[in-house]
């Protein structure tokens, strides 16, 4: 799977929007952008995904650059419940088993402030 | 709504012994995953499966390592003879598309937390 940037670290106040970024400049036309996140002491959790264009759904939004090689999650309203880590990945539909897997990598620690 | 459950929460283990950690994952789900997360570190995927059999195996998943799905709702991960390198957080996970799918969530459990004396 292609790789993604993301920065170590993030910091938000409550109530506020919140933009993650996530560069991934290698990414190939079949290569899917998931967004995963794990709240503490817990298991990663689904929160979006996209191909080309914009996505919205009830937990965030997602911004794809027109060129594909950078994305942003953005939370609208950040609550203290948002705080975890945010995972960027890339999954190609196309590449067989190893599709299946995520390839988690370090993520950005989102700190949310009441 | 539908989760995966695990049990143990937490498995306290001596060196060398066998453990077995379990998953319940969603019912009409069909493929399964085990993923592991040393403390601090990132989470590592250990292995999928499907139709009965591995679809992929990671290089930590070696002949110490192996996992069934005895039943109709239960997935198992077995360590024959643990290492203190073992210790991390064990998630399970399954998703029910297949690869010509947008996109093939992944709903994780809780996690077992496996400690290796």
């Amino acid at each position: 799977d292609a790789k993604t940037t993301q920065p170590n670290s993030m910091e938000s106040n409550e109530e506020e929007p919140v933009h993650l970024p996530c560069n991934h400049s290698t990414i190939s036309g079949t290569d899917y952008i998931h967004w995963y996140r794990q709240l503490p002491s817990q298991g990663p959790e689904y929160v979006i995904h996209g191909l080309t264009s914009n996505v919205n759904n009830r937990m965030a939004s997602l911004a794809i650059a027109e060129d594909r090689k950078s994305s942003t999650l953005i939370l609208h309203r950040a609550t203290l419940r948002d705080a975890a880590v945010y995972y960027c990945i890339l999954r190609d539909v196309n590449s067989g088993g190893s599709n299946y897997k995520l390839t988690f990598g370090k993520g950005t620690l989102l700190t949310v402030n009441p | 709504e539908p989760e995966v459950t695990q049990t143990p929460s937490h498995q306290v283990t001596q060196m060398g012994q066998e453990v077995i950690l379990r998953c319940v994952p969603i019912s009409n789900h069909l493929y399964f995953y085990w993923y592991r997360q040393i403390l601090g570190q990132k989470v590592e995927f250990l292995v999928s499966f499907y139709n009965n059999e591995i679809s992929e195996k990671s290089e930590i998943f070696d002949d110490q390592f192996s996992v069934e799905r005895p039943d109709g709702s239960n997935f198992t991960l077995k360590i024959r003879s643990t290492k203190l390198e073992d210790s991390a957080m064990y998630f399970c996970a399954s998703s029910s598309g297949t690869g010509l799918e947008s996109y093939n969530e992944q709903f994780f459990g809780p996690g077992t937390r496996l400690t290796v004396l």
